[in-house]
């Protein structure tokens, strides 16, 4: 399959919960990005993974914990989250990081809703 | 502090004419601007861009304007197509600083038959 693929497509969770969200892409891209987009609001960087290491960390809670094992796959750890928290989160991924045009390939996101 | 602003949350056009959707940025740094268009239940996909050592370009139906001065960009479409229904986002890139875009809030854009 070609693309960014994320899953789950929707995911509900209490505050308690621990889930994880997984974006994989098989473009052959070096770079890969969390988003956020929370109503009425632009979109978010969350992190920025660059061949593997993390480049970017936007102020993000810690309640949130990227992991890139590989240059094909993304995750998002998340835990002890908050009703603020919902949001639809997008996977991205780009040629690489060093050039700023390259434009980004997304993925059709996770739908989050903390109860 | 919104760096990159879409000020018109909406826009109705009817099919066959222009579309001008509206972007302005703050960022003097920016140096590489582009447009996406998001389908519900899709992620946003690429649509075009511009260099800032450019003022137009232009794919198909779709026109991109960069008034460095006034820091706005304008995308334009035409004709307009129902199937252009959908939100565009803006967005804008720093020299130097890698590639990390930096987003608008999108115009939720209506082509009525």
């Amino acid at each position: 399959e070609t693309g960014v693929t994320q899953t789950p497509r929707h995911l509900v969770m209490g505050m308690t919960n621990k889930k994880s969200l997984k974006c994989e892409q098989h473009l052959g891209h070096n770079a890969m990005y969390w988003y956020k987009q929370s109503a009425k609001k632009p979109l978010e960087l969350m992190f920025v993974y660059s061949l593997e290491e993390r480049v970017e960390n936007n102020s993000v809670p810690s309640r949130f914990s990227p992991e890139c094992p590989n240059s094909s796959h993304l995750f998002l750890h998340l835990h002890t989250l908050q009703p603020e928290d919902s949001a639809l989160y997008l996977c991205a991924s780009s040629r690489a990081y060093d050039k700023a045009n390259y434009g980004y390939t997304f993925g059709s996101g996770t739908r989050l809703t903390v109860v | 502090d919104q760096q990159v602003k879409q000020n018109s949350p909406s826009l109705s056009v009817q099919e066959g004419r222009i579309s001008i959707l509206n972007c302005d940025y703050t960022n003097s740094m920016f140096d590489y601007f582009l447009w996406y268009k998001k389908y519900p239940a899709e992620g946003p996909t690429f649509l075009i861009s511009i260099s800032s050592i450019k003022d137009k370009n232009e794919d198909g139906r779709f026109t991109v304007f960069l008034n460095k001065s006034a820091k706005h960009l304008s995308l334009h479409i035409v004709p307009s197509q129902p199937g252009d229904s959908a939100v565009y986002f803006c967005a804008a890139s720093a020299l130097g600083g890698g590639n990390k875009l930096t987003f608008g809030t999108g115009t939720q854009l209506k082509v009525e038959l």
